[in-house]
């Protein structure tokens, strides 16, 4: 079993739309939670990070984390074409350097 | 811009050539690593640095060597590639590895194509 799975899409939904991303993970050590954004030809970017169980705002993104069923997910509201990108869920126990990654769901925003 | 920096974007090599991929990262930050990314499959971390110093080796094959002159540069030396190496080659770079939530920031990645 991998330690974290996510549907790599991809994912069609008309602009306005609300999205919602998702990953589950394996190993209960996990505490810190992020999602990254990756456009066409360009790294990763840090969107946002939790830590632990319960919800973190960004403006139009929501992360939200529940640790007792080991599910993660990030949801966009008024999706825009601009939001269009694939969506890496990442999490880690103790260090840093122990990131994993989930595979990336792509998303595509229709106008 | 992210502030780290990776050349060459697109790189074509044979499995007996020898080259380099070279990243940079202006952000005075002091740890640095390499990852891989192959399609459909998660981010796989290779290497870390931290202030030069090799901290992370995550059983990467030897063809694939890591050097760090200073907290700014890293390298990656490639050497008898696999053609099941091609893939993005992406770059971060922390304040430092240990932190918690601590943001890397990625560089835009080196695609590979060995033949």
């Amino acid at each position: 079993q991998k330690e974290v799975e996510q549907d790599p899409g991809p994912l069609s939904v008309p602009e306005g739309a609300i999205v919602s991303l998702n990953c589950t993970y394996s190993n209960s050590a996990f505490q810190y939670f992020m999602w990254y954004r990756q456009y066409s030809r360009k790294g990763p970017e840090l969107l946002m990070y939790t830590y632990s169980s319960g919800n973190k705002e960004d403006g139009r993104f929501t992360a939200q984390v529940d640790k007792s069923s080991k599910y993660i997910s990030l949801f966009i509201r008024d999706s825009q074409p601009s939001d269009s990108a694939t969506y890496l869920c990442a999490m880690m126990g103790s260090s840093a350097s122990k990131i994993i990654f989930g595979s990336g769901t792509r998303l595509s925003i229709r106008p | 811009e992210t502030g780290v920096t990776q050349t060459p974007r697109h790189l074509v090599m044979g499995m007996t050539n020898k080259k380099s991929l070279k990243c940079e990262q202006h952000l005075g930050h002091n740890a640095m690593y390499w990852y891989k990314q192959s399609a459909k499959k998660p981010l796989e971390l290779m290497f870390v640095y931290n202030f030069k110093e090799q901290t992370e080796n995550n059983s990467v094959p030897s063809r694939f060597s890591p050097e760090c002159p200073n907290s700014s540069h890293l390298f990656l030396h490639l050497h008898t590639l696999q053609p099941e190496d091609s893939a993005l080659y992406l770059c971060a770079s922390s304040q430092d590895p240990g932190g918690w939530g601590e943001t890397q920031y990625f560089g835009p990645g080196t695609r590979l194509l060995v033949l």
